[in-house]
């Protein structure tokens, strides 16, 4: 059984860094083919893709948040962290991690993790 | 970026009733394209992949076809459980953008 579970600060300041992690489960990033992502959704707002990284240490990123954006892996822990620095109000939300199986056509998110809700307030 | 386009934005339907939701592509992705259910409160689950193919566990009911830039979503004999919000999702190349969702309720 493949589990991802996000963990972090409920709460952040403005102009403050976010560190979150992604603990999973189940899978290895040292297999070939395997990614984890991380997928934000604002409060009653739509899914918004952040950053990918590959079992290959290949790092993808939103191009609007490129610039405060870092993603990293430890294989030996199954971990994944998220780093967005200069939090602003308009970074509050839900912050998902979630597998990225990627094979030609099969390339999708699943499972995800059941998110972390971070508020942007001082 | 490729940008996602999903209509409606919201449905309104009744148990029983069969439904349909577009989702458009701004260049053509093939059949790079995924389709999540989400509801209130929980995190997205998959439902179909690779424009047509229903992932395990998922009814029959569901189907989802295209290819190119134009997808569809079809929830035949809708069930109290399949009143959620729907997202496509592109993953022809990164960045993997998501439509704007589109939420299914209840009559």
């Amino acid at each position: 059984q493949i589990t991802l579970k996000e963990s972090g600060p409920a709460v952040v300041a403005p102009t403050q860094t976010l560190t979150l992690t992604c603990s999973f489960s189940g899978f290895s990033l040292r297999t070939s083919g395997m990614a984890v992502g991380w997928i934000r959704q604002p409060p009653g707002k739509a899914l918004e893709w952040l950053a990918l990284i590959y079992w290959d240490d290949d790092k993808r990123y939103i191009p609007s948040l490129k610039n405060r954006l870092a993603i990293t892996k430890d294989t030996s822990k199954n971990q994944v962290v998220l780093t967005l620095t200069n939090m602003d109000p308009v970074d509050t939300g839900t912050y998902y991690c979630a597998r990225l199986s990627w094979s030609g056509l099969d390339t999708f998110f699943s499972p995800w993790g059941q998110g972390t809700l971070v508020t942007v307030a001082s | 970026d490729i940008q996602m386009t999903q209509s409606p934005s919201s449905l309104s339907a009744s148990v029983g009733d069969r439904v349909t939701i577009t989702c458009r592509a701004s260049q053509n992705i093939d059949s790079y394209l995924n389709w999540y259910q989400q509801r209130p409160g929980t995190a997205p689950r998959l439902l179909i992949y690779a424009a047509s193919t229903l992932h395990s566990g998922d009814p029959s009911r569901v189907s989802g076809t295209g290819s190119g830039t134009d997808f569809t979503l079809t929830i035949s004999s809708l069930q109290p459980e399949d009143f959620a919000t729907y997202y496509c999702q592109q993953s022809y190349n990164t960045p993997y953008t998501f439509g704007q969702g589109t939420k299914l309720e209840i009559k």
